[in-house]
């Protein structure tokens, strides 16, 4: 049974390009949220999708955007991409019924420069 | 503002100790409370949960405490070894489970 799988693995973009990244949840799992890690930090909470609709969001600009698909599949969008957007960006998929902890996936890591 | 403390940056301890790591926050009032492990580049992996109705959970060697008055967490692993070694993240939900948000993490060094 695979886990959480995201794509692309690393990648690099030029200030002001646009960049999707993926996500693949686990099995059964239906909410997927989207975090931030910058270097030596915890986790920075971007939103979360449920129901194809986000449903909750964190303090971050509307630069940063998403979508749900029918799969529960997700994508994190970023549009203008400043040097401060180079990250590691990790999907975690959960059941919202079940609750519980969530299954990260090993992120993208995006460099921007 | 809401904010999330754990102790320190990094601890070092000696192999066959416990270890044990403080989450505090504050202007939160998280019905749950997580804490997962996390190795260099890789993301979070899962460890416990706990609910504010909870004083304590246990795991294997592993064991949380919740203490809602002091809003603090403790997180404690008893006979460490080298393999323990990584960083522990505590994460706290916002709305009644259905977010949650880390605190920044404490690396753990189990020294042999």
């Amino acid at each position: 049974d695979a886990g959480v799988t995201q794509s692309p693995t690393h990648l690099i973009k030029t200030r002001g390009q646009q960049v999707t990244l993926r996500c693949s949840p686990k099995s059964g799992h239906d909410t997927v949220s989207w975090y931030q890690q910058a270097l030596g930090q915890g986790p920075q909470f971007i939103f979360q999708y449920y129901e194809e609709e986000e449903r909750q969001r964190g303090n971050f600009p509307d630069r940063f955007s998403g979508h749900q698909f029918p799969n529960y599949s997700s994508e994190l969008n970023v549009n203008a991409l400043l040097l401060g957007d180079s990250a590691l960006y990790l999907c975690a998929s959960n059941n919202r019924d079940r609750g519980g902890g969530y299954t990260f996936g090993s992120g993208t890591r995006l460099t921007v420069v | 503002s809401q904010k999330i403390e754990q102790n320190s940056e990094a601890l070092n301890i000696q192999e066959g100790k416990t270890a044990t790591l403080t989450c505090n926050y504050t202007n939160y009032s998280p019905a749950y409370l997580q804490w997962y492990r996390q190795d260099p580049g890789r993301g979070p992996v899962f460890l416990l949960l706990i609910r504010e109705n909870e004083k304590e959970k246990r795991k294997e060697r592993l064991k949380v405490t919740f203490d809602t008055t002091l809003k603090q967490s403790l997180f404690h692993i008893t006979a460490s070894q080298p393999a323990d070694s990584a960083t522990y993240l505590c994460a706290l939900d916002e709305n009644y489970g259905q977010n949650f948000v880390f605190g920044p993490g404490t690396r753990l060094s189990v020294l042999p």
